[in-house]
């Protein structure tokens, strides 16, 4: 049974087309993250939920859009897809706030805009 | 600002003897955790070993440790008896208690084991 699981694994689309990423986690964590892995492997946090509620908003253009129907679920929905927003976008969750929370994550979403 | 640095962008290592990856860090906040996580070629990231900032002992997780010196400000990840399955990347990451959850990533480093 997967604890953090994202869907799609990968995802290839055009210049302009409007696309959405699901994250699920069955462990009863409380928080949980999206971050992007750019072309050099960099980790960038997006955004983080805290019990549904939006905590985190990291200078993301407003053409992300994540959503948290409850605190299993954070989606990722992105309008008008650019070249730039080519990446490996991570779900992950942690059991709260606190600093000793490590992050269980989703294996990852490569998206390719093309 | 709080800042990871991780200054060896690649490794080599010989199976089965030990690599130090190193990791140090900026910040000004007494109160922290460090963790380090491995990223195979497969691509998932996987969480190995977590140090908080008032541990008084080096954390240990099977053959992963991390030598922590507090005052020098790095948390360097010791892989003893190497595997080819260590032949990933390793982020170095910190978090505070004071930060929404977030956590701050070094750049990595990928680590080779040679048979």
């Amino acid at each position: 049974d997967t604890a953090v699981s994202q869907t799609p694994k990968y995802l290839v689309t055009q210049m302009g087309n409007d696309k959405s990423i699901k994250c699920e986690q069955n462990l009863g964590h409380d928080t949980m993250y999206w971050y992007k892995q750019d072309s050099k492997k960099f980790l960038k946090i997006m955004f983080s939920y805290n019990n549904k509620e939006l905590i985190i908003n990291e200078t993301v253009p407003n053409r992300f859009s994540p959503k948290s129907p409850d605190k299993a679920h954070l989606n990722l929905h992105i309008n008008s897809l650019e070249l730039g927003d080519s990446a490996v976008y991570f779900c992950a969750s942690s059991q709260g706030l606190l600093q000793a929370s490590g992050y269980t994550f989703g294996s990852g979403t490569r998206l390719t805009v093309v | 600002a709080q800042k990871i640095t991780q200054t060896q962008p690649g490794m080599f290592v010989q199976e089965k003897e030990a690599v130090t990856l190193d990791c140090t860090y900026d910040t000004s906040d007494p109160s922290y955790g460090l963790f380090w996580y491995k990223q195979p070629s497969s691509g998932e990231m996987i969480f190995l070993i977590y140090q908080g900032s008032y541990d008084q002992q080096n954390a240990t997780e099977g053959r992963y440790s991390l030598n922590f010196q507090k005052a020098r400000k790095s948390a360097n990840l010791v892989i003893s008896a190497s595997q080819l399955g260590d032949s990933a990347m390793y982020f170095c990451a910190m978090r505070f208690n004071t930060n929404a959850g977030k956590s701050t990533f070094g750049d990595g480093t990928t680590l080779t084991v040679k048979p």
